[in-house]
């Protein structure tokens, strides 16, 4: 069973940047073929997938996002980041890490984590 | 990108009603399609993945069909426990992508 938790500020001052942290236990972020995305939920219940880093390493981001997206790992902690920069309050949104087996549905979600972009 | 249009937006149905949820992909999607429910307050849940293979943990009352670029989410006998926000989502190209969801309530 794979078990992911957010981490993260609750509020960012617009122009800032973002940063969220993904937490990872149950499986190391390297077993072949897991693939680990950030996905995001904005007020009104639109769902937006911003990328992943994949057990190999390689990336992949949402070309909407392409500009101001890093996605990153740290395999020695087991964990995976996000930044996303240069934030508007249209960023404001929960922030979700999930994982998924061989590049198709998600099948396990950290429980999110509200980021609200305010002055 | 491949857009999901989900139908309806909201819907209101009884218990032990049966309600369906209709996703429309803008093209043909080769059964790449997965449907989440989202209780409030939690994070979205695997239902079912390839368009009609149920998650584990699952109740059977959820089921899932469709091809091409029509896809559809059954539950049967509504339960109170299924009240919550319903999604499908495309696999099949990059960027993945929503649909826009279904707030399912209780009459």
């Amino acid at each position: 069973q794979v078990n992911l938790q957010e981490s993260g500020p609750g509020l960012v001052k617009p122009s800032q940047p973002l940063s969220v942290t993904c937490s990872v236990t149950g499986y190391s972020i390297t077993t072949s073929y897991y693939y680990w995305n950030w996905i995001r939920k904005f007020p009104g219940n639109k769902l937006e997938w911003m990328g992943y880093i994949s057990y190999d390493g390689s990336i992949y981001y949402n070309p909407s996002l392409k500009s101001r997206i890093s996605i990153t790992r740290d395999t020695s902690k087991n964990q995976f980041f996000l930044q996303l920069n240069t934030v508007t309050t249209e960023d404001t949104a929960v922030y979700y890490c999930a994982a998924d087996y061989g590049y198709t549905s998600f099948d396990y979600w950290g429980q999110g984590v509200m980021v609200t972009v305010s002055s | 990108d491949i857009q999901m249009t989900q139908s309806p937006a909201s819907l209101s149905a009884s218990l032990g009603e049966t309600v369906t949820i209709e996703c429309l992909a803008s093209e043909d999607i080769y059964s790449n399609l997965a449907w989440y429910q989202q209780k409030p307050g939690k994070s979205p849940q695997l239902l079912i993945y390839y368009a009609n293979s149920l998650n584990d943990g699952v109740p059977s009352r959820f089921s899932g069909s469709g091809s091409g670029t029509q896809y559809s989410l059954k539950i049967n006998s509504l339960q109170s426990e299924d009240v919550s926000i319903y999604f499908c989502q495309q696999n099949y190209d990059s960027p993945r992508t929503f649909g826009g969801g279904t707030k399912l309530e209780l009459k």
